[in-house]
């Protein structure tokens, strides 16, 4: 498809382990981006990866790249309720310097 | 640490109104954006700019018009506001002069209500 696919929603307890999972679209895309959106502000970059890496740790965030799938995924450890917010992945096309951006799931975390 | 300013976080205008958004960057970016922001449809891309004077447009232009006078400073500019421009906007920028500077860097946006 021509779309960066996320899904809309979801929901996981205080403490508990976040799995945000994106398809992009271009499988010579060159970096793909997590932002964070908190309500009611801008988006706030949360991490990259270079599409020749496979993986990316920072701290509590974890990035996994499946170039194969078109895959990236983001993995929060020990969310908290201040990780509540939309997440947005986005990929940049090899000699561009647009973005192009999935939907957004939006995270809640329940105390 | 980049900033990027937005002249307004919440605007009300009336239908029919000139509309000015302004968006101000401070790390000599050369790459400017403006996005609009809808429940269900994600960031859309209205204009950008990647150069002084430069422009292009994105997926969504009707209804839009830009400025780029200066490096650090791009205008939305909404020629006759009318009620379905109601939307967030946001501003980001980029370095521009290669892979990794594609980094946007996103201001904290204006809330737009036309009546």
């Amino acid at each position: 498809g021509e779309d960066v696919e996320q899904s809309l929603f979801l929901s996981v307890r205080e403490g508990d382990s976040s799995v945000i999972n994106c398809t992009y679209t271009d499988s010579s895309s060159t970096y793909l981006y997590w932002y964070k959106q908190e309500p009611g502000a801008g988006l706030q970059l949360l991490t990259y990866i270079f599409s020749n890496m496979d993986m990316k740790q920072d701290q509590r965030l974890t990035v996994l790249l499946n170039k194969k799938d078109k895959h990236l995924s983001l993995r929060i450890a020990d969310t908290q309720t201040g990780d509540s917010a939309i997440y947005f992945c986005a990929e940049v096309w090899a000699g561009s310097y647009q973005l192009t951006f999935g939907k957004g799931t939006k995270l809640s975390v329940i105390p | 640490d980049v900033k990027v300013t937005q002249s307004s976080r919440y605007l009300v205008k009336r239908t029919g109104e000139k509309v000015f958004l302004e968006c101000v960057q401070d790390m000599d970016h050369e790459n400017m954006f403006w996005y609009r922001q809808d429940p269900g449809l994600g960031l859309r891309l209205i204009y950008f700019s990647y150069d002084v004077k430069m422009k292009e447009k994105g997926d969504i232009p009707e209804g839009y018009s830009v400025s780029r006078e200066k490096k650090e400073r791009f205008s939305l500019i909404l020629e006759s506001a009318s009620t379905n421009q109601t939307s967030m906007y946001l501003c980001a920028s980029s370095q521009g002069t290669g892979f990794a500077q594609e980094t946007q860097y996103f201001g904290p946006g204006t809330r737009l209500l036309v009546l």
